[in-house]
């Protein structure tokens, strides 16, 4: 399958600080990339998407940046808090399959 | 609105027993249906994808099958459960075509914790 990894597997900040969660990919080809939440015991939720034809999308308190040229996609949460305590995950989509990393956990710290 | 639901939230079940796994979706037609498996502190795995009735492509090799006998349900078995079947079992659905560019959003069951003993 593809490779979809993280540069950190945990990520600790301060409430109120902003929060920057990273993903290297590896097939140049994909053209979607999305970013899921998961809380502990509980199924992935959407956060944000980006096609491949776009650099960066920004949501409620969330962007995403995407740099082809290095693989390169990025999370940030602006003003985390505490209830942004999770596990992040990044999802390359080619052809209709999803390849996932392994995630980034976000702890914030009160 | 769309809802997907998963069955049973948790199973044990030892070495060698047979496993099903039942996944329905509502609130919509001819989704792509998805399972996923989760080992504890690792990502998703994808398992089998389907984007039609009786239409499953596996990713991995393994001991596990699915079937899709209807449009909104998918079934994810095993004949003889191995240890290394434990994990967290999630479905998912997404409205993507394989050959138009489209929404990719997919939309993720409660999974079943699955634990053999």
């Amino acid at each position: 399958g593809e490779s979809v990894g993280l540069h950190l597997p945990t990520l600790s900040v301060q409430e109120g600080d902003n929060s920057i969660i990273n993903c290297a990919y590896s097939n140049s080809a994909s053209d979607y990339f999305i970013w899921y939440k998961q809380e502990s015991g509980k199924g992935p939720q959407f956060i944000i998407d980006i096609r491949s034809n776009m650099d960066k999308r920004q949501g409620q308190r969330v962007t995403v940046l995407l740099n082809k040229t290095v693989k390169h996609l990025s999370l940030q949460i602006a003003a985390t808090q505490p209830g942004d305590s999770a596990v992040y995950f990044c999802a390359e989509i080619n052809f209709n399959k999803f390849y996932f990393g392994s995630g980034t956990k976000l702890n914030v710290k009160p | 609105s769309q809802t997907i639901h998963q069955w049973p939230a948790t199973l044990v079940q030892p070495v060698g027993s047979p496993l099903s796994l039942e996944c329905t979706v509502e609130g919509t037609s001819n989704p792509n249906l998805y399972w996923y498996r989760q080992a504890a502190g690792r990502g998703l795995q994808l398992l089998f994808y389907s984007v039609g009735i009786g239409q499953i492509s596996s990713e991995v090799p393994q001991n596990l099958s699915a079937s899709r006998p209807q449009d909104r349900q998918f079934i994810l078995s095993s004949k003889k459960l191995l240890l290394s079947d434990s994990g967290f079992y999630l479905c998912a659905w997404g409205t993507g075509s394989p050959i138009l560019i489209s929404s990719y959003e997919q939309y993720f069951g409660p999974g079943t914790r699955l634990t053999v003993t």
